[in-house]
C-alpha cells in the first residue's frame, strides 16, 4: 500500500514570497490533516478535512495560509506571503476516519530567508 | 483551553535501562494516541488508548491510560539504540504534546 505522498520535500524562499505544498493521502482515507512542526516542537494542527469539507481550521493563520481539498482526495496548502517564522516542516497526514490512526507523509521542509 | 504536558522533555539512558514518558492533562481526554518520530523522520503511530485504565503492550513497550482519563504513560523496558527518537502523545482531534526526546547510549 502506498503511503502519504508530499511534494516538494524541500523549499527555500524569501520572505513575502508565496509557496504551495501538495499532499496525496492514502487511497480511501476520508480525513486529511496539515500540521506545522517547528524544530524541537510537536506537530501543530493547521487544518483538518473530512472528504472535501473543513472540519477544523481554528489554528490556521487565515490571513496568509489557505488550504483546499478539491474532490476529497489530494490537497494543497499555500502560504502567501511567507514570513520568517513560517520556517518549519509541513506534515500531511491521513486517516481512514476521524480520530483513527494517522499516517504521516515525509513532510516538506520550508526555509524562509 | 485544554492543555497537555508531556514529561520529561529529554531523557538520556544507557542501553538496557528502562524509560518512561508521561502525558498529563488538566481535563478528561476522549482518547490518546502515541507516536514515535525518529530524527529527521515523520511521526509514526504506535497505539491508541480509549478506555479508562486501559493497558496495552507491544513487545518491550507498555502503554497505560489513567483511570480518570487525564494521564497516560509509555514505558520501554530494556531500551535499545533503535528506540532513539521523540515520543509524542496526541489527544482528541489530534493535538500533540511537546514530546519526550529519548537518547540511548550504547
Amino acid at each position: 500500500e502506498a503511503g502519504v505522498a508530499q511534494s516538494p520535500r524541500y523549499k527555500i524562499i524569501e520572505k513575502r514570497q508565496s509557496v504551495a505544498f501538495w499532499c496525496n493521502p492514502i487511497s480511501g482515507h476520508a480525513t486529511l490533516y496539515w500540521y506545522q512542526q517547528i524544530l524541537g516542537q510537536g506537530p501543530k494542527l493547521l487544518i483538518q478535512f473530512q472528504n472535501n469539507g473543513v472540519v477544523d481550521d481554528s489554528q490556521l493563520p487565515k490571513d496568509r495560509f489557505s488550504a483546499e481539498r478539491l474532490k476529497g482526495v489530494d490537497s494543497t496548502l499555500k502560504i502567501q506571503p511567507a514570513k520568517l517564522e513560517d520556517s518549519a516542516v509541513y506534515l500531511c497526514a491521513s486517516s481512514l476516519v476521524l480520530a483513527s490512526e494517522q499516517f504521516f507523509g515525509p513532510g516538506t521542509r520550508l526555509t524562509v530567508l | 483551553g485544554q492543555q497537555v504536558m508531556q514529561i520529561p522533555q529529554y531523557q538520556h539512558v544507557q542501553e538496557g535501562e528502562d524509560f518512561t514518558t508521561y502525558c498529563n492533562s488538566s481535563t478528561t481526554l476522549s482518547n490518546i494516541q502515541w507516536y514515535k518520530q525518529r530524527p529527521g523522520g515523520h511521526p509514526v503511530f504506535l497505539i491508541q488508548l480509549v478506555k479508562s485504565g486501559e493497558v496495552k503492550k507491544q513487545k518491550r513497550l507498555t502503554f497505560q491510560f489513567g483511570e480518570a482519563k487525564k494521564n497516560s504513560s509509555l514505558h520501554i523496558t530494556a531500551t535499545q539504540t533503535t528506540d532513539v527518537g521523540t515520543y509524542f502523545c496526541g489527544y482528541n482531534k489530534l493535538i500533540f504534546g511537546a514530546g519526550t526526546r529519548l537518547a540511548v547510549h550504547p
